[in-house]
């Protein structure tokens, strides 16, 4: 297992409330990612963070927003839940941006929305 | 958007059989990667090849990457009950200024006892 951590495990919500996800990254890391994964697919990039900073953004609305603290854990926030977002999240850490790193998952957040 | 994808989607081979699956992918790359997943669970890393590699092994796993045709393979020899899992490549484009991993639409392999 990776040192990658996200709480909670599972979540229901109904179209329209708001989410908070969590995610806490490998001890060294400094570097948090977020994906989202539908039923059937590979996982689709949100967003990154690197030293507090959003660095780089996927396809995504601006309801999806996210945090990176101190201590290099992050939050990923979700506004104004839609149908269509019902999917696993993952969060994946890694140190820096150096390339040729690979990235560890953490076990990920299954969001339903109803 | 998925970058590339796998061939086949699905897989199924008894124990003690060689698995292959193939990724293709669109842009150019600093690297690409292989990941599992059990179940819906979280990814596990696999390996990572260099675009400047042809070749990489790891245990079971051997890797081929062809960028001229932008494709990889993954072959997993003498495959065990326990790779039955969802396969992924993801690759790592160039100049995108950070490390975004661009996911394949996976490869489902069922290992038969």
């Amino acid at each position: 297992e990776t040192g990658v951590t996200q709480s909670p495990t599972h979540l229901i919500k109904t179209r329209g409330q708001q989410v908070t996800l969590r995610c806490s990254s490998q001890s060294g890391h400094n570097t948090v990612s977020w994906y989202q994964q539908a039923l059937g697919q590979g996982p689709q990039f949100i967003f990154q963070y690197y030293r507090e900073e959003e660095n780089g953004r996927g396809n995504f609305p601006p309801r999806f927003s996210g945090l990176q603290f101190p201590n290099y854990s992050s939050e990923l926030n979700v506004n104004a839940l839609e149908l269509d977002d019902s999917a696993l999240y993952l969060c994946a850490s890694s140190a820096g941006q150096v390339l040729y790193k690979e990235q560890f998952f953490g076990p990920g957040t299954r969001l339903t929305v109803l | 958007s998925q970058q590339g994808e796998e061939d086949p989607q699905a897989l199924s081979i008894q124990e003690g059989e060689n698995a292959t699956m193939n990724c293709s992918y669109k842009t150019s790359i600093n690297n690409l990667q292989w990941y599992r997943q059990n179940s819906g669970r979280g990814l596990v890393h696999l390996i990572l090849i260099r675009s400047n590699e042809r070749e990489k092994h790891s245990g079971r796993l051997r890797v081929t990457l062809d960028t001229s045709k932008k494709s990889s393979s993954l072959l997993i020899t003498a495959s065990r009950a326990a790779d039955t899992a969802s396969y992924f490549c993801a690759t790592d484009a160039r100049n995108t200024g950070f490390q975004k991993l661009v996911f394949g639409t996976g490869t489902r392999l069922l290992v038969s006892p």
